[in-house]
């Protein structure tokens, strides 16, 4: 079935730094949705995209959906101490929403 | 307040035992969803709902069984054919293809 994948799977960095996680799929994808889950909390749904190329913005956050529909990235600018979590995209294709592992998100004061 | 209720927040299931994690909504949404969660994982799909009376297997549903008899409410029960039933069980809901509304989970373990 279809399968989503993200990388990298953890990312450490220094509080001020930027912070990246791409979404990849073998095959198009119908939309992306991206969900953000706090240690031991629940996801929490940041944003959907739709359209080929698309790009929205979030105050710091940066999500794009790739020309041919088969990635999608989502990119913190200077982060904060309070971006710490695991980010997810989904695929959502009808009535199955289909998610990647996730990356970990660690900001160092 | 609006939003979508799960309990226990922790449960602890005896070998050969049946349980039942709750999950309630009161946003008025058609369809409800539920999850597993392993640590470090991404979140699988065991059953969902569209409509009241109607549910479809996820992913993983062997092992758990379901009901959707009011448009609020949709029961999970882990069965004692479900061999590895230690994860974070999320509960979600969502207006047709929109976004999920998840729950704050339970976390069950094995005893």
């Amino acid at each position: 079935g279809q399968q989503v994948m993200q990388i990298p799977q953890y990312q450490h960095v220094q509080e001020g730094e930027d912070f990246t996680t791409y979404c990849n799929s073998s095959t198009t994808l119908s939309n992306i949705q991206w969900y953000k889950q706090r240690p031991g909390g629940h996801p929490v749904f940041l944003i959907q995209l739709v359209k080929s190329g698309e790009v929205k913005k979030q105050k710091r956050l940066t999500f794009q959906f790739g020309e041919a529909k088969k990635n999608s990235s989502l990119h913190i600018t200077a982060t904060q101490t309070t971006d710490v979590g695991t980010y997810f995209c989904a695929d959502n294709a009808g009535n199955m929403l289909t998610f990647g592992g996730g990356t970990r998100l660690m900001v160092k004061p | 307040d609006g939003g979508i209720t799960q309990s226990p927040k922790y449960l602890f299931r005896k070998e050969g035992q049946n349980v039942t994690l709750s999950c309630e909504q009161n946003l008025n949404h058609d369809a409800m969803y539920w999850y597993r969660q392993d640590p470090g994982q991404g979140l699988r799909l065991i059953y969902y709902s569209q409509i009241v009376n109607d549910f479809q297997k996820g992913d993983i549903a062997e092992g758990y069984s379901v009901s959707r008899e009011k448009k609020e409410s949709f029961p999970l029960t882990v069965t004692s054919a479900q061999k590895n039933p230690t994860a974070f069980y999320l509960c979600a809901s969502s207006p047709r293809q929109g976004p999920r509304d998840f729950g704050a989970g339970t976390r069950l373990s094995v005893l």
